[in-house]
């Protein structure tokens, strides 16, 4: 079965800054799509970015992007110019090719300081 | 466009009652997912349905949970008895079949707790 992790439990950034929040996984599929969901405390789960594995291209979504090393299977994110509003819970999330549901990590619980 | 639609937002009740969510999924969104997200940890799945029919069940405490998707689009999950272990996030999620990735759209959720 796959598996997320996600190592570091809480993260806080200076607004403005850059932050980075981790993720590994692991599986035996070679065709595979990783998420990042923001979880505000109003508690909606929101799309942040996506990765197709068959792409080598890092996705980038305006100050959002990401870092994909397929070989040590790492799918970290990187958010530039940290907003007050990027506080929330980040989770990492794997899906097999189909339609299969998602399998999450514990979440990254991330602060933004004014 | 709509997004997922859930309600009631709140419930508390005691264990051993019984409760029902609601989900309405995005329309045209042929599959539908409940997650059980406990405080702390990331959503599992409890039950997948494609139309009206179960994809994934596996997760699922069919001794206590139950759900069902008639014709196709809403969605009803019912615990009948609560445990106290049953206090969580009940999310609904739901995706379009066409290409991938079919990315999920999450509903609000339902936060349950039991007493």
């Amino acid at each position: 079965a796959q598996t997320v992790t996600q190592s570091q439990p809480e993260m806080s950034v200076q607004e403005a800054e850059t932050v980075t929040l981790s993720c590994t996984y692991d599986t035996s599929e070679s065709d595979y799509y990783l998420f990042w969901y923001k979880q505000p405390p109003s508690r909606q789960m929101i799309l942040v970015i996506r990765q197709e594995a068959y792409k080598q291209q890092n996705a980038t979504e305006n100050r959002f992007s990401v870092n994909f090393q397929k070989a040590a299977k790492s799918f970290s994110l990187k958010i530039s110019d940290s907003q007050l509003g990027d506080a929330a819970m980040y989770f990492c999330a794997y899906r097999s090719a189909g339609n299969t549901p998602l399998v999450f990590g514990k979440g990254t619980r991330l602060s933004v300081i004014a | 466009e709509a997004g997922v639609a859930q309600s009631p937002r709140y419930k508390i009740i005691e264990k051993r009652q019984s409760v029902a969510f609601w989900c309405n999924p995005i329309s045209g969104h042929a599959t539908l997912y409940w997650y059980q997200q406990i405080l702390g940890q990331g959503p599992k799945l409890l039950i997948q349905f494609q139309n009206n029919g179960v994809v994934d069940d596996s997760q699922l405490p069919k001794d206590r949970f139950s759900a069902e998707r008639l014709k196709g689009v809403d969605s009803t999950l019912k615990i009948q008895p609560a445990k106290l272990e049953d206090s969580a996030v009940y999310l609904c999620a739901s995706s379009y079949d066409g290409l991938p990735p079919d990315t999920q759209y999450f509903g609000p959720g339902t936060r349950l707790t039991v007493l």
